[in-house]
């Protein structure tokens, strides 16, 4: 499968401290693309990285990715318990499917 | 309209029994994707519409799963003879174009009893 993974399968950290999460795949992609669910809601995109990106920051996220080692890691920094929810990466591996992953649960306690 | 819409938002049905699950697209959006999300799980992806393109079908679990586009536009996914594992989530999700950023609908939850 090029479903990628995703680990912690759950995280549970106080309010203000950092949350990291990652990501691995499997075959080579176009780009990879991080999204949060909160609990019955639908996917909300966060941001996209491209395979020739090493680094990027969107506010209080920062996405690294490795090719090398096919994997990426999405930090939060100083977390707020709106930030609670599961966080997918989705990767494109140039067919007609994303690959999402099983999701890591975050949960931010105030 | 301001984002993807998706009806019914709960569905329960009778083993047995068809069901129809809608999906409105964002205005403009030429991609169009279906997944099936069971509890706790990830996506799982069913199926894809691009355009006037043939659907990429490759996702859909069995014969009992369809879905059709009308007009590059609203899409339906009919699931015939329902069974208790189609219990799920299922979420739609427009793009502007193939590859792009995905805006999800808030899904339909299929309860199969």
């Amino acid at each position: 499968s090029q479903q990628g993974e995703e680990d912690p399968q759950a995280l549970s950290i106080q309010e203000g401290e950092n949350a990291t999460m990652n990501c691995s795949y499997k075959t080579s992609i176009n780009n990879l693309q991080w999204y949060r669910q909160n609990s019955g809601r639908g996917l909300v995109h966060l941001i996209l990285i491209r395979s020739n990106e090493r680094e990027k920051h969107s506010g209080r996220l920062r996405v690294t990715l490795d090719t090398s080692k096919k994997s990426s890691s999405l930090l939060i920094t100083a977390s707020r318990a709106a930030d609670t929810a599961s966080y997918f990466c989705a990767t494109d591996a140039g067919l007609n499917q994303f690959y999402f992953g099983t999701g890591t649960s975050l949960t931010v306690i105030p | 309209g301001a984002g993807v819409s998706q009806s019914p938002s709960n569905k329960v049905t009778e083993k047995g029994k068809d069901v129809e699950l809608r999906c409105d697209p964002i205005s403009g959006h030429t991609a169009l994707y279906w997944y099936r999300q069971s509890l706790g799980q990830g996506l799982e992806f069913l199926i894809y519409f691009q355009g006037n393109s043939a659907p990429d079908k490759s996702g859909l679990p069995s014969d009992r799963f369809s879905a059709e586009r009308t007009g590059g536009s609203v899409s339906t996914l009919t699931i015939q003879r329902t069974q208790q594992e189609d219990s799920a989530v299922y979420l739609c999700a427009s793009s502007i174009s193939n590859k792009n950023i995905q805006y999800f609908g808030a899904g339909t939850r299929l309860s199969v009893l």
